[in-house]
């Protein structure tokens, strides 16, 4: 059975600071790693990622994926109120595309 | 495009009724999938179909559970009898299709089930 596991499950931290959210997979037949950040309503899209070591950013927020050692990480830079939510990774994966593996999510929080 | 519009945002029922959830997924895209998010589990895959047909079912909890997508613009998911652990929020959400692999899903808005 597919897996992807995050961590931390949650964090809190001041604005301005750093974040690093982890994201490890068990996905067979894997293809991509996808981000999504939560608010209060339905999941939004980030990234895809489908290369190892090709780093892909949007604004102060990067994400890059190792299929060596099946992990990704999302950081986020000078944090914002604004960025307070939760985000998933899902793994894609198996014999039939859109498939997705979501994990449990990260609780971010950032106090002013 | 709207997005993907569900309905109804909002329903609270009582145990052992019938509950039926809609979807309109993104004109022009080929899958529709259906997801369960509770706290305890988090985002579960239900169901999904592509072209209106359903291709992996094995996500629904039991045969409480039905889906439906009688042509492309719309969808369906029923639970007959309701019962409160199915209180949760169910998303629809759709995505394209591209030669060479993956494309994003694209969310609803969510519908909060409450069973009581």
């Amino acid at each position: 059975e597919d897996k992807v596991v995050q961590s931390p499950l949650s964090l809190v931290v001041h604005e301005g600071d750093t974040v690093t959210l982890n994201c490890s997979y068990e996905v067979t037949n894997f293809r991509s790693l996808l981000w999504y950040k939560q608010e209060k309503k339905a999941p939004t899209f980030l990234f895809m990622l489908t290369s190892s070591g090709i780093e892909k950013k949007s604004g102060r927020l990067s994400s890059i994926l190792d299929k060596k050692e099946l992990f990704s990480i999302l950081n986020i830079t000078a944090t914002q109120t604004g960025d307070s939510a939760v985000y998933l990774c899902a793994g894609a994966g198996g014999t039939s595309y859109g498939k997705l593996t979501f994990g449990q999510g990260t609780i971010l929080t950032v106090h002013p | 495009d709207a997005g993907v519009i569900q309905s109804p945002r909002h329903e609270v029922t009582e145990m052992g009724q019938e509950v039926t959830l809609r979807c309109k997924p993104i004109s022009g895209h080929d899958y529709l999938f259906w997801y369960r998010q509770t706290m305890m589990r988090g985002l579960e895959l239900l169901i999904y179909f592509n072209n209106n047909v359903p291709i992996d079912d094995s996500g629904m909890p039991e045969d409480r559970f039905s889906a439906k997508m009688p042509n492309a613009s719309f969808s369906t998911l029923k639970i007959q009898p309701s019962e409160p652990r199915d209180s949760a929020v169910y998303f629809c959400a759709s995505s394209p299709i591209r030669l060479l692999g993956d494309t994003e899903a694209f969310f609803g808005q969510g519908t909060r089930l409450t069973v009581v």
